[in-house]
């Protein structure tokens, strides 16, 4: 089946730096990707819609100078965090839907845990 | 303003025996509806889906059943297996207006004891 490949798992950064997650389609062109976060025992919550070749779509109650999406191939899409803060911890996952031809179900990266100490 | 609603947010059941994940909604315009599962610290996997045109969906051990009036649907695990252990999350999209945004719910920890 279709592979989100998510990269890094884990990454712990210093509160003020800058940290990049990056999300791949592996076997098929995404057009479009998703970005979410997942807090403790919280749901999915939908941040953003990565389009390629244009401005991703953020979800209300988003940062966008925060979360910098950017959607530079078919293949890849990658979040940046940037300066940090503790409250930016979290889990991190991205999604990418399969050509439609195929089905509508998203999948989805392994996620990316980022700690901000 | 929740959309995607399950009120259970844990389940526990017995090996062998039926495990039911209820969730409601509240968009009329889903039209299509999906159920993940998720391990800790992994991305969720997709399981089954069902489009608004029916009323049930099987596949092996899981079936999903919609109730477009009642705006609920529900996934049938049987028989339960302790691999079945995870937080199952129940998603929508209204697939006219936004096709690919996907609304998740927020989860039921289901635990299948041996």
């Amino acid at each position: 089946g279709a592979v989100v490949s998510q990269h890094p798992s884990r990454v712990i950064c210093k509160s003020g730096t800058s940290v990049k997650i990056e999300c791949r389609s592996l076997d098929f062109q995404a057009t479009t990707m998703f970005w979410y976060r997942q807090f403790p025992k919280k749901s999915l919550m939908l941040m953003a819609t990565s389009n390629e070749g244009s401005k991703a779509t953020y979800e209300q109650g988003v940062e966008k100078d925060k979360f910098l999406i950017n959607h530079a191939s078919l293949t890849l899409s990658t979040l940046t965090v940037t300066s940090a803060h503790p409250e930016d911890s979290s889990f991190y996952i991205c999604s990418a839907q399969s050509p439609r031809q195929v089905g509508t179900e998203a999948f989805f990266g392994q996620g990316t845990r980022l700690t901000v100490v | 303003d929740q959309q995607v609603k399950q009120n259970s947010p844990s389940l526990s059941v017995q090996e062998g025996r039926i495990s039911i994940l209820n969730c409601d909604y509240t968009n009329s315009m889903f039209d299509y509806f999906l159920w993940y599962k998720k391990y800790p610290a992994e991305g969720p996997t997709f399981l089954i889906s069902i489009s608004s045109i029916k009323d049930k969906n099987e596949d092996g051990r899981f079936t999903v059943f919609l109730n477009k009036s009642a705006k609920h649907l529900s996934l049938h695990i049987v028989p339960s297996q302790p691999g079945d252990s995870a937080v199952y999350f129940c998603a929508a999209s209204a697939r006219k207006t936004s096709y690919d945004k996907v609304i998740f719910g927020p989860g039921t920890s289901l635990s299948v004891i041996p």
